[in-house]
């Protein structure tokens, strides 16, 4: 079956501009991860989903970034009024049932703000 | 929170070449660890995934290990080749929370 894809690959937006990345995981994977991976860096934790409940959203930076997986399957990270500290990759992920399980990737979304 | 580092940051080695990656970690509670590759501009690629009660796991020519007292693991590769080139990555979960907490990541190129 096919893997986890984000769309779209690439978004260049004007500062100030609202931005919709999406993610279409495995199919029945229960868990969903958004990462934000800035240049050089390792991937940071964003939010975490089970099934359409947003279980954990610590790692979003403000209130301007926004998730959301209404039935479970595709999701969407929405950032409101970009800034220039928004670019970055943004990576999906998600796992079967269970922490125990390997995470699976997307190629990522890459954001420009200018 | 969790803190990862990687060692070395970048790594250069001729094909053939056994070499060693290293990753630590500040808080030995953790759930698994999981090592990653990247390739440029891509997604990452799940390498191998090693549970807390495990000490190592092998897939192919990698080999990860995993001590929880030391904080630290390894990526053994064996017999390195070009297409082995990527940013290999290494990501801890804790026993507690939901989130990988990734380290910056070894800058491997194996020259033919």
């Amino acid at each position: 079956g096919a893997g986890v894809s984000q769309s779209p690959r690439y978004k260049v937006a004007k500062r100030g501009q609202d931005v919709a990345l999406r993610c279409d995981p495995i199919s029945g994977h229960v868990s969903l991860f958004w990462y934000q991976q800035a240049l050089g860096q390792g991937p940071e934790f964003l939010t975490y989903f089970q099934n359409e409940a947003q279980l954990d959203k610590s790692g979003l930076p403000s209130d301007r970034f926004f998730a959301e997986r209404p039935e479970g399957s595709v999701s969407t990270l929405k950032i409101q009024r970009t800034q220039q500290e928004d670019s970055a990759v943004y990576l999906c992920a998600s796992s079967s049932v269970g922490l125990r399980e390997t995470q699976y990737f997307g190629p990522g979304t890459r954001l420009l703000v200018l | 929170k969790q803190e990862v580092t990687q060692i070395p940051a970048a790594l250069s080695v001729p094909e053939g070449e056994n070499l060693v990656l290293n990753c630590s970690f500040t808080d030995s509670a953790i759930y698994n660890l999981q090592w990653f590759r990247q390739d440029p501009g891509k997604g990452l690629t799940s390498l191998l995934l090693i549970q807390s009660s495990q000490r190592e796991q092998t897939s192919g020519r990698l080999n990860a290990s995993l001590d929880k007292s030391s904080g630290r693991s390894t990526l053994y590769i064996a017999a390195s080749q070009p297409g082995d080139s990527a940013t290999y990555l290494c990501a801890a979960r804790l026993l507690t929370g939901n989130q990988f907490y990734f380290g910056t990541g070894t800058s491997l190129t194996v020259i033919p």
